[in-house]
C-alpha cells in the first residue's frame, strides 16, 4: 500500500507570499498518476494539478506542480485571499487503487 | 453544464442500509471512470470505489463486501448501495469523475456531496 505524507500540516502565510507544499510517497509513484486538489470549508475538492505538473482547466498559473518518484511539490507563487484552503495530494496505483494524503492547511498569518 | 448531483444520504442505524445516487449531466457516466470518495467529519479524503467503463469495479478494503457500486446507463446515474453500515462509515460521500480519455486518473468533476450518518 502506498502511503502519502504531506508537510507541513499547516502553513501560515500572508497574501502575496509563496507557498510550497510537499507530498511524499512511501513508494515510487508514476508522475502520470499524481494529482493535487484544493478544498474549502463546506465545498467539494477541486482538481488543481494532474500528472504531477499539468494544471486543470481554469486553474490560474500561480499554481504549479513538480516532482517525481517519491517527492512531489505544489507551489503557489503568490497567495491570493481565495487560496487559503486545504490541499490534498492523491495517487493512483496499486491496492488501494487511490490514496490521498492527509492534507496541508494553508491559513492566513 | 457538466455536473454531478448526489442524493440519498441521511441518518441510518448501525447494521442498516442506504443507497446513494449520483446523477450526471453534460457527460455520459458509462464513458468515464466513476468513483465514490468519502470524508468523515473534520477528516481527510478516503477513496471508496470505482466503476470502469468496462463495468469492472474495485473497492477500498474498508467497504469491500458491504458496498456495491453500479450505474444505470439509461438514467446516466451512478449508485452506491451501502449495507451493514457502521458508525465509522459516517461521512460526506462524493461522487467524482475520472475521464477515461485521460491517462491521469485524476478526479476532474465532483458532486456537492451527501451526508451519511450512522448512529
Amino acid at each position: 500500500e502506498i502511503v502519502l505524507t504531506q508537510s507541513p500540516g499547516t502553513l501560515s502565510l500572508s497574501p502575496g507570499e509563496r507557498a510550497t507544499l510537499s507530498c511524499r510517497a512511501s513508494q515510487s509513484v508514476s508522475s502520470s498518476y499524481l494529482a493535487w486538489y484544493q478544498q474549502k470549508p463546506g465545498q467539494a475538492p477541486r482538481l488543481l494539478i494532474s500528472g504531477a505538473s499539468s494544471r486543470a482547466t481554469g486553474i490560474p498559473d500561480r499554481f504549479s506542480g513538480s516532482g517525481s518518484g517519491t517527492d512531489f511539490t505544489l507551489t503557489i507563487s503568490r497567495l491570493e485571499p481565495e487560496d487559503f484552503a486545504v490541499y490534498f495530494c492523491q495517487q493512483y496505483g496499486s491496492s488501494p487503487l487511490f490514496t490521498f494524503g492527509p492534507g496541508t492547511k494553508v491559513d492566513i498569518k | 453544464e457538466v455536473q454531478l448531483v448526489e442524493s440519498g444520504g441521511g441518518l441510518v442505524q448501525p447494521g442498516g442500509s442506504l443507497r446513494l445516487s449520483c446523477a450526471a449531466s453534460g457527460f455520459t457516466v458509462s464513458s468515464n471512470y466513476m468513483n465514490w470518495v468519502r470524508q468523515a467529519p473534520g477528516k481527510g479524503l478516503e477513496w471508496v470505489s470505482i466503476i470502469y467503463t468496462t463495468v469492472n469495479t474495485y473497492y477500498a478494503d474498508s467497504v469491500k463486501g458491504r458496498f456495491t457500486i453500479s450505474r444505470d446507463n439509461s438514467k446516466n446515474t451512478l449508485y452506491l448501495q451501502m449495507n451493514s453500515l457502521r458508525a465509522e462509515d459516517t461521512a460526506v460521500y462524493y461522487c467524482a469523475r475520472a475521464p477515461s480519455h485521460s491517462n491521469s486518473y485524476a478526479f476532474d468533476i465532483w458532486g456537492q456531496g451527501t451526508m451519511v450518518t450512522v448512529s
